[in-house]
């Protein structure tokens, strides 16, 4: 079953534009990740932030969690046609299991 | 460090047949996992070991899905017989205890026929 709801499912704009994707869950979570996955490619690990963070910054990406409402948000900013790929937000509910439940993703795409 | 290793990267069978994917995780990982995505159901945790233990395999679709980690560096997937629904992507990823980044393979596409 799916933990994470991500919206939107596709995103499309220009080279230095900022792209915002969203992610909602249902339970309680240890920690919040984010992974991105280029075209016929495994998923590569981008931001991790944790129940007790509200905000995480790494260059270009900026995370937000909001526990309450149990949604958090990926700022790519001055994006790249380099940035086209899908971005799947993934929970962890225990840090024990190491288990993570991926959401359907974005795919975005950076005009050049 | 060479990564999670997955052989093949492509597989096409026909349906009945008996396919066997392979992983490799990274040396010294603790954790090995094993996925698979479709477009209709996305990315699915089928299976994880924890010291080559079976600890959840709760997402196995069916018996006719099989997983062993007969040591620390080697784990297979296997499926007997195949049908064309499970058509899809398998990835293996591969975890250190204590941390929380998963690494991931490329990805074996399997096509049944």
């Amino acid at each position: 079953s799916q933990q994470g709801e991500e919206d939107p499912q596709a995103l499309s704009i220009q080279e230095g534009e900022n792209a915002t994707m969203n992610c909602s869950y249902k339970t309680s979570i240890n920690n919040l990740q984010w992974y991105r996955q280029n075209s016929g490619r495994g998923l590569v690990h981008l931001i991790l932030i944790r129940s007790n963070e509200r905000e995480k910054h790494s260059g270009r990406l900026r995370v937000t969690l909001d526990t309450s409402k149990k949604s958090s948000s990926l700022l790519i900013t001055a994006s790249r046609a380099a940035d086209t790929a899908s971005y799947f937000c993934a929970t962890d509910r225990s840090s024990n299991t190491g288990k993570l439940i991926f959401g359907q993703g974005t795919t975005l795409q950076v005009k050049p | 460090d060479a990564g999670v290793i997955q052989s093949p990267r492509h597989e096409v069978t026909e349906m009945g047949q008996e396919v066997t994917l392979r992983c490799k995780p990274i040396s010294g990982h603790d954790y090995l996992f094993w996925y698979r995505q479709t477009m209709m159901r996305g990315l699915e945790l089928l299976i994880y070991f924890n010291n080559n233990v079976p600890i959840d395999d709760s997402g196995m679709p069916e018996d006719r899905f099989s997983a062993k980690m007969p040591n620390a560096s080697f784990s297979t997937l296997k499926i007997q017989p195949s049908e064309p629904r499970d058509s899809a992507v398998y990835f293996c990823a591969s975890r250190r205890i204590k941390t929380d980044t998963q690494y991931f393979g490329p990805g074996t596409r399997l096509t049944v026929l």
